[in-house]
């Protein structure tokens, strides 16, 4: 079965700092990979996905991710983040033939500082 | 185009209690349905999923019970509350063949 961790619980990043959020994922084929972003109290919202092809994967708000298979890793990054991308992240990750299931990371929470 | 609704909002029901969350999908046919709940620090756990009605599958033997009733549908029930039935619900689809969910803005169950 796949699974996927995120090894940061919380980050804080000042306000125009770049940002990365890690992810490292378990599945012995190619998987299905997924960053949603989940504000308080509110549902989650899809930032970008990788399901093959080119390895750098823009998303939306300026985010962008890179499919590293060597690592096993689906790294989330930002340049320059804004005071409205204080909210918390999930990695996903899917595989073929799972009826379309996702498994989720634990989360990374991310404050920004003024 | 496609919408998710999710209710209640926010529920807090005494241990013992049932309990029914509802989710329903407007403007598509045969989604694949999930639900999942989300604890503080925990990510999320499938509870349920459905890729057709009358079609269950559980992810977590449990307290809870899911049920799709119509295609559009999709119910996530209790007979009997636990404490640790507490938590936030999602609700979530996919097109049929397709992956990428759409998430509902979720309920937040606290059980008393």
């Amino acid at each position: 079965a796949q699974s996927v961790t995120q090894p940061d619980i919380h980050i804080t990043v000042s306000e125009g700092a770049s940002l990365e959020l890690r992810c490292n994922y378990s599945y012995g084929a190619t998987p299905y990979l997924f960053w949603y972003v989940q504000s308080p109290g509110q549902g989650l919202q899809l930032l970008l996905k990788y399901f093959s092809g080119d390895t750098l994967v823009q998303g939306i708000k300026g985010f962008e991710a890179e499919f590293k298979r060597s690592q096993s890793s689906f790294n989330l990054r930002k340049p320059s983040v804004h005071w409205s991308d204080a909210a918390e992240y999930f990695c996903a990750v899917g595989a073929r033939g799972t009826d379309y299931k996702l498994s989720f990371g634990a989360g990374t929470t991310v404050t920004v500082r003024a | 185009s496609q919408t998710i609704h999710q209710w209640p909002a926010t529920l807090v029901q005494p241990v013992g209690s049932p309990l029914s969350l509802e989710c329903t999908v407007e403007g598509t046919s045969n989604p694949n349905l999930y639900w999942y709940r989300q604890a503080a620090g925990r990510g999320l756990q499938l509870l349920f999923y459905s890729v057709g009605i009358g079609q269950i599958s559980s992810e977590v033997p449990q307290n809870l019970s899911a049920s799709r009733p119509q295609d559009r549908q999709f119910i996530l029930s209790s007979k009997k509350l636990l404490l640790s039935d507490s938590g936030f619900y999602l609700c979530a689809w996919t097109p049929p063949g397709f992956y990428g969910y759409t998430f509902g803005s979720g309920t937040r169950l606290t059980v008393v």
